[in-house]
């Protein structure tokens, strides 16, 4: 099973708005609803943002949201902040039973 | 509230065994699955598997078969990660995590780092 695909980083500005998309194919992002984004600093344990697409759990800001397209799903973090700088990962259900692992997107805050 | 306090970090030879725990609190221990995922230095995320924490069943992702090895001491709530015939390449960070439905890991351990050289 391969790794989704998510590019390496993406930048931002305070304020502003970023989506970072996480690719995969019909057999794991596109055949289930069943898609997590996870937040991690350095040093730190990943921590739950969005789970089954577009839920977020309780205490997650609700600038955090996620949606699905095909086989790529999105986050998109809106009026970013310094303390959202951090790396992302999303994962999926997979037809195997399995999960997978998008490789990880690093998010700067200029 | 609900923890999961993994063991601390080892420093181990090539060719030796190393067991990391996950300790539960706060909720039935039995009620949700618990899952391993492996992080390399300076890499992602890599899923290794899960264990039914009711019947003890384990499920291990591919690349982590052999070698690896889900256990767990229920009396305790505690779920174990034991490698064996460790490899350089077995350095990184092990979390467990649970696993609330579906892929929503809600709660992490704060990670153990398993080192190999010799």
């Amino acid at each position: 099973q391969s790794a989704l695909t998510q590019p390496a980083s993406v930048s931002g500005s305070p304020g502003q708005s970023i989506t970072i998309s996480c690719t995969g194919t019909s057999s794991d992002v596109g055949g289930y609803n069943y898609v997590s984004w996870f937040q991690q600093h350095p040093g730190k344990a990943p921590k739950l943002m969005i789970h089954d697409v577009s839920n977020r759990p309780s205490g997650v800001s609700n600038r955090f949201s996620g949606s699905k397209s095909g086989n790529t799903a999105s986050l998109t973090i809106s009026g970013l902040q310094a303390e959202d700088e951090a790396d992302y990962y999303c994962s999926s259900y997979t037809s195997s039973s399995t999960v997978v692992f998008g490789g990880g997107t690093r998010l700067t805050v200029l | 509230q609900v923890q999961l306090v993994q063991s601390g970090s080892e420093l181990k030879k090539p060719g030796a065994s190393v067991k990391v725990s996950c300790k539960a609190s706060g909720y039935t221990f039995s009620s949700n699955s618990m899952n391993w995922v492996r992080q390399a230095p300076g890499q992602g995320l890599e899923w290794m598997g899960w264990i039914n924490t009711n019947t003890g069943n384990p499920t291990y992702a591919q690349g982590f078969t052999g070698r690896f090895v889900f256990s767990l001491e229920s009396s305790v709530s505690t779920a174990y990660l034991q490698i064996n015939s460790l490899k350089t390449e077995d350095t990184a960070v092990y979390y467990c995590m649970r696993d609330l439905s579906m892929l929503r890991f809600d709660y992490w351990g704060q990670g153990t780092l398993v080192t190999v050289s010799s």
